[in-house]
């Protein structure tokens, strides 16, 4: 059974510029859960997605946005984008709530 | 008070030696609770899930206390590969959200 799946693994943007990051699901899950992960820090909510729609969103501003498809995949998107979005991001699914996350392996952000 | 607490470390630990982590978690509602594991500059890694009745995996115990709202993870033998750090993840039944404590470091040294 395939994992969860992240793309790009390594994306490099200049300041002012957009991001959109990808994310699948473990085949059967309709969760997917955005988190950030500066360098040395802890896992940072950021969005959860549930059957298509927005279930919850972290203290993020409105630059970070998202979406889920009706296959479940997810999309995050940064907006106008700062030096200290510069992180780890982490894509999960899980089967349903109170199920553990399944982590992808992230995508690498770099803003310069 | 945090909703979810763990003492970050760094724990250093000698190979073979029994370590034990707790992390607290303040609504008393809670329902779900795991152990994660993430390595340097990886994604957590799910290591065991945590119910009531306590449970075992290999060298892995993990037990629930309601009464005093702490889970724990208790490490036997300590290899060199358990170095990482552990995360615990409490339900907040609330909203269905995931909380996570901020980790706490485990290094074990030869």
């Amino acid at each position: 059974e395939a994992g969860v799946t992240q793309s790009p693994t390594h994306l490099i943007k200049t300041r002012g510029q957009q991001a959109t990051l990808r994310c699948s699901p473990i085949s059967g899950h309709t969760s997917v859960y955005w988190y950030q992960q500066a360098l040395g820090l802890g896992l940072q909510f950021l969005l959860w997605y549930d059957e298509g729609e927005e279930r919850n969103r972290g203290n993020f501003p409105p630059r970070f946005s998202g979406r889920q498809f009706p296959n479940y995949s997810s999309e995050l998107n940064v907006n106008a984008l700062e030096l200290e979005d510069s992180a780890l991001y982490l894509c999960a699914s899980a089967e349903d709530n109170g199920s553990p996350l399944h982590f992808g392996n992230g995508t690498r952000l770099t803003v310069t | 008070r945090k909703e979810v607490e763990q003492d970050p470390g760094p724990f250093n630990v000698p190979e073979g030696a029994t370590v034990a982590f707790n992390c607290t978690y303040s609504n008393s509602a809670s329902q779900s609770f795991f152990w994660y594991r993430q390595d340097c500059r990886k994604e957590p890694k799910l290591l065991m899930s945590v119910y009531s009745s306590g449970n075992e995996d290999g060298r892995f115990t993990a037990q629930l206390n309601r009464a005093s709202q702490y889970i724990s993870l208790l490490i036997r033998d300590s290899k060199l590969s358990d170095s990482a750090t552990y995360l615990c993840v409490v339900n907040s039944n609330s909203n269905y959200q995931l909380i996570w404590g901020a980790g706490t470091k485990l290094i074990i040294k030869p």
